[in-house]
């Protein structure tokens, strides 16, 4: 069963602007992750927040985690055309990870 | 560098045939997965290993089985291909600890006629 759901399912931004896709999942977690793919290719670990954080930072990229709502955020500040991928949220419970449907990000040169 | 690699990236069958889908790790990881890819439904897992010769079953194991005979190699095994298995297919390794990124290859598009 899917747990993360990333919100939206496409977004086209201009280059420079920022960018922000959401996930939400429905069960308890040790962490969250999110992931890049670049089309037709594998998924790249972009950066790990764990249950007990609220906000980590890594170069352009920043996420948020509130285990409240049960949500997360990724922001991609000062976004290039080379940002164009999909991302993917993946929650960690016990053994598994489990991925998000993904949000496909566009930026326009 | 980390790597993951996938014996093939592009793949036609049959239905009916059996089908042998490769990956290996240089990472000496313990885990190792196998995920399809498919539009609208994002990831869904197989079956993964966290040992050599142990396996488990992950959300969509059936037609499916899997072998890992060494700690660097996780083949995934399509007894007898049939159309609805045509998808993209991932595999991955990480440590076995829970905060371990996964490494993914490249991926194996397979069509199944």
């Amino acid at each position: 069963s899917q747990q993360g759901e990333e919100d939206p399912q496409a977004l086209s931004i201009q280059e420079g602007e920022n960018a922000t896709m959401n996930c939400s999942y429905k069960t308890s977690i040790n962490n969250l992750q999110w992931y890049r793919q670049n089309s037709g290719r594998g998924l790249v670990h972009l950066i790990l927040i764990r249950s007990n954080e609220r906000e980590k930072h890594s170069g352009r990229l920043r996420v948020t985690l509130d285990t409240s709502k049960k949500s997360s955020s990724l922001l991609i500040t000062a976004s290039r055309a080379a940002d164009t991928a999909s991302y993917f949220c993946a929650t960690s419970g016990t053994y598994k990870y489990i991925f998000g449907t993904g949000t496909r990000l566009k930026v326009l040169a | 560098d980390v790597k993951v690699t996938q014996s093939s990236r592009y793949l036609v069958k049959r239905t009916g045939e059996k089908v042998f889908l490769e990956c290996v790790q240089d990472m000496d990881h313990e885990n190792m997965f196998w995920y399809r890819q498919d539009p609208g439904l994002g990831l869904r897992l197989i079956y993964f290993s966290y040992d050599v010769k142990m396996k488990e079953k992950g959300d969509i194991p059936e037609g499916y089985s899997v072998s890992r005979e060494k700690k660097e190699r996780f083949s995934l095994i399509l007894e007898s291909a049939s159309t609805n298995q045509t998808s993209m297919y991932l595999c991955a390794s990480s440590l076995p600890r829970l905060e371990s990124a996964q490494y993914f290859g490249p991926g194996t598009r397979l069509l199944v006629l």
